[in-house]
C-alpha cells in the first residue's frame, strides 16, 4: 500500500510563516497534491508538483523532492482564514490518489 | 462554490434502513470517486468510475453499492449499515488522461450518522 505521513497539528501566529512537511512512499509516482479543507467543508485544490523544485502561488508555495520522497507546503503572511486542515496526497502508479491524515493548522491572533 | 454537488448534506439512518447518496458534477469530467472521511483518519478511497469503467476497492463492504448511470452522476446505495460507517462521504470528479491537471474537485460531502 501507499504511505503518506504529515504532522497532526501545527499552531502559528497571524502574519507568520508555517511549513507543513509531508513524506511519502508509493508504488510509482505521478505527482504530489496539497488540498485545504476548512471544518465542515469540501477539500479544495491548492497545488500540484510533479517535478523537483518550488512552485509559488501567492502566499502559498509547494516544494517537491522526488529522490527524498518529500514535499512541503509553505504558508506565508498567515491570516486567520488560513486555519484549516491541509491534506497531502500522492498520486501513485495506479493513479488512485492516496491521502495523508491531514495537518490541522491553527492561526492565533 | 464547486462544480460538484451532493445530496443530502446530512443523513441519519438506522441499521436496517436503505438510503442512497447522490453526486452530480457539472465540470465535464470523465471520472468520479467516492471517499470516506472519518475523524483524524486519511480520506479512504472507496470507488472510482473512470471512462465508464468501475475500479473497486476490495476492502469496501458489500453494504455499500455504487452506481454510475452516466459521466455526470454517481450514487452510493447504502443498506444494513453499521455504526462505524458513520462518517463524511465525499464525492469527487476529475479529468483522466490529463495527468498534469489531475486534481480532483470535491463536493461538500454527506454527513452520515448510523444509529
Amino acid at each position: 500500500g501507499q504511505n503518506i505521513d504529515q504532522p497532526t497539528e501545527m499552531t502559528a501566529t497571524e502574519g507568520a510563516i508555517v511549513q507543513i512537511n509531508c513524506t511519502y512512499q508509493t508504488s510509482g509516482f505521478n505527482g504530489l497534491f496539497w488540498y485545504q479543507q476548512h471544518a465542515g467543508e469540501a477539500p479544495t485544490f491548492l497545488s500540484y508538483n510533479v517535478l523537483d523544485g518550488l512552485e509559488e502561488k501567492g502566499r502559498f508555495s509547494s516544494f517537491l523532492s522526488r529522490s527524498k520522497g518529500y514535499s512541503y507546503l509553505l504558508l506565508k503572511e498567515l491570516q486567520m482564514k488560513d486555519s484549516a486542515s491541509y491534506l497531502c496526497a500522492a498520486l501513485p502508479g495506479d493513479y488512485k490518489l492516496s491521502f495523508g491524515a491531514g495537518t490541522t493548522v491553527t492561526v492565533r491572533a | 462554490e464547486t462544480g460538484v454537488t451532493q445530496t443530502p448534506r446530512h443523513l441519519v439512518m438506522g441499521m436496517t434502513n436503505k438510503k442512497s447518496l447522490k453526486c452530480e458534477q457539472h465540470l465535464g469530467h470523465n471520472a468520479m470517486y467516492w471517499y470516506k472521511q472519518s475523524a483524524k483518519k486519511p480520506l479512504e478511497l472507496m470507488f472510482v468510475y473512470s471512462l465508464e469503467e468501475r475500479v473497486e476497492n476490495n476492502s469496501v463492504p458489500s453494504r455499500f453499492s455504487p452506481e454510475c448511470p452516466n459521466s455526470s452522476h454517481l450514487f452510493l446505495h447504502l443498506h444494513t449499515l453499521q455504526p462505524e460507517d458513520s462518517a463524511l462521504y465525499l464525492c469527487a470528479s476529475s479529468q483522466v488522461l490529463a495527468v498534469e491537471r489531475y486534481e480532483q474537485y470535491f463536493g461538500p460531502g454527506t454527513r452520515l450518522t448510523v444509529t
